[in-house]
């Protein structure tokens, strides 16, 4: 069975601060993670995926299949970054594809 | 964006009344899903759609079922409505049937059972 666990559902930094949330996963396969985003008054929609490799609004995420962890991170947090984010993981199909329970973001000015 | 609405958006209905949500796209894309947000439990996979009258369920599927006549449209009912149905759905779609192909999703339709 494959699990994702975001352990903090809320999280407040201020802004210009580094920000981590953090993604836990377990699977026993070869793991493609994402991590969506949803703004306030927004639909939900991709923001990162690890095969990717790529910087998406000053976040990243690392794959460390050693800790089976999908951390993102951005070093300086912007007030726009407040929003709910979800980590997911994929089987290797959509339908396949388990979400975390998320993790709110705040972020004060 | 892509092109994908959710009716209705809002919804309130009694308990053991049918319910249909409806999730239209204009992208042409094979795959669809419902996924029910609840707090504390993220997003669940309800029911998906691998083509025209082809679904097949997800996780939390017992009391709903789906349907799919044309690419463009995947129904969501609920047979008799439980106040534990009350939730927000999305609906959301592919192109292709792997992680490459990422979910767009649509608005969502906030549903309460009363």
């Amino acid at each position: 069975a494959q699990r994702v666990t975001q352990p903090e559902k809320l999280l407040s930094v201020f802004k210009g601060a580094p920000v981590e949330l953090k993604c836990n996963y377990s699977y026993s396969g070869s793991p493609e993670l994402f991590w969506y985003v949803q703004y306030s008054r927004q639909r939900l929609q991709l923001l990162l995926r690890h095969i990717s490799r790529e910087s998406i609004k000053g976040f990243t995420a690392d794959l460390n299949k050693g800790e089976t962890s999908f951390h993102l991170k951005k070093p300086f947090a912007q007030e726009e970054d407040s929003a709910m984010y979800y980590c997911a993981l994929s089987g290797g199909s959509n339908y396949k594809l388990t979400f975390g329970k998320g993790t709110l973001l705040t972020v004060n000015p | 964006d892509a092109g994908i609405t959710q009716s209705p958006r809002h919804k309130v209905t009694e308990t053991g009344t049918p319910v249909t949500l409806r999730c239209h796209q204009t992208e042409n894309h094979r795959y669809m899903y419902w996924y029910r947000q609840d707090p504390g439990h993220g997003l669940r996979l309800i029911h998906y759609s691998y083509g025209v009258k082809d679904t097949d369920k997800g996780e939390v599927s017992d009391g709903y079922s789906v349907s799919r006549s044309k690419t463009e449209d995947f129904l969501l009912t609920l047979e008799s409505a439980t106040s534990s149905q009350t939730s927000v759905y999305f609906c959301a779609i592919s192109e292709f049937q792997g992680s490459n192909s990422p979910l767009h999703f649509g608005n969502g339709t906030r549903l309460t059972v009363t």
